[in-house]
């Protein structure tokens, strides 16, 4: 079964909304990261948070971590056309980097 | 310039058949990965090697065989492909054993008829 578990799995949203997903695991981990996918394309990181840390920016992304709720939550903040990707959560519990299943985003121009 | 290649982007053969998928990267890492993305996006890892030794197998049908020839470059071997093998693999590398950030390439999307 997957380590993460992206929430909502589909997600459309106007251009300049925000734009939330969420991310829930099963175990302890070392850290949690998010990765981008376009259409057709490899992922990209876009930020790791470490199991000792609350919250993380980087430009328009906002990530928090709850450990003892044991999930993770990106935000977007206003929104883009160009966002419109696969958004992924991945938990390093170990030795490697475990999936969720993405949550897709669709940016409306 | 790029990071991670891997070469073909696109694979379409006959059920039964043998075929690769090379991987390289130019960026140093000690480890290299491969992962299985399913129709339905969900992504998993298949092998990780560093510096040339397997360090995980991911309960992969044996008909998949990883070879490292150096650090750099990490291929992916499937005899005897099957209807289910119809995936896009990623190949991907980081600086240390797993856990720090993946570097992915654009991905084979493998389509066995």
């Amino acid at each position: 079964s997957q380590q993460g578990e992206e929430d909502p799995q589909a997600l459309s949203i106007q251009e300049g909304e925000n734009a939330t997903m969420n991310c829930s695991y099963k175990t302890s981990i070392n850290n949690l990261q998010w990765y981008r996918q376009n259409s057709g394309r490899g992922l990209v990181h876009l930020i790791l948070i470490r199991s000792n840390e609350r919250e993380k920016h980087s430009g328009r992304l906002r990530v928090t971590l709850d450990t003892s709720k044991k999930s993770s939550s990106l935000l977007i903040t206003a929104s883009r056309a160009a966002d419109t990707a696969s958004y992924f959560c991945a938990t390093d519990a170990g030795n490697m980097l475990t999936f969720g299943g993405g949550t897709r985003l669709m940016v409306k121009p | 310039d790029t990071a991670v290649s891997q070469t073909p982007k696109y694979l379409v053969t006959q059920m039964g058949n043998d075929k690769s998928i090379k991987c390289e990267q130019n960026l140093g890492h000690d480890t290299m990965y491969w992962y299985k993305q399913d129709s339905k996006k969900f992504l998993k890892i298949m092998f990780s090697y560093n510096n040339k030794e397997l360090i995980i197998n991911e309960t992969v049908p044996n008909r998949f065989s990883p070879k490292s020839p150096d650090k750099a470059h990490l291929n992916l071997h499937i005899n005897s492909l099957e209807l289910g093998d119809s995936a896009v693999y990623f190949c991907a590398s980081s600086g240390n054993r797993g856990g720090e950030k993946l570097f992915f390439g654009s991905g084979t999307q493998l389509s066995v008829l």
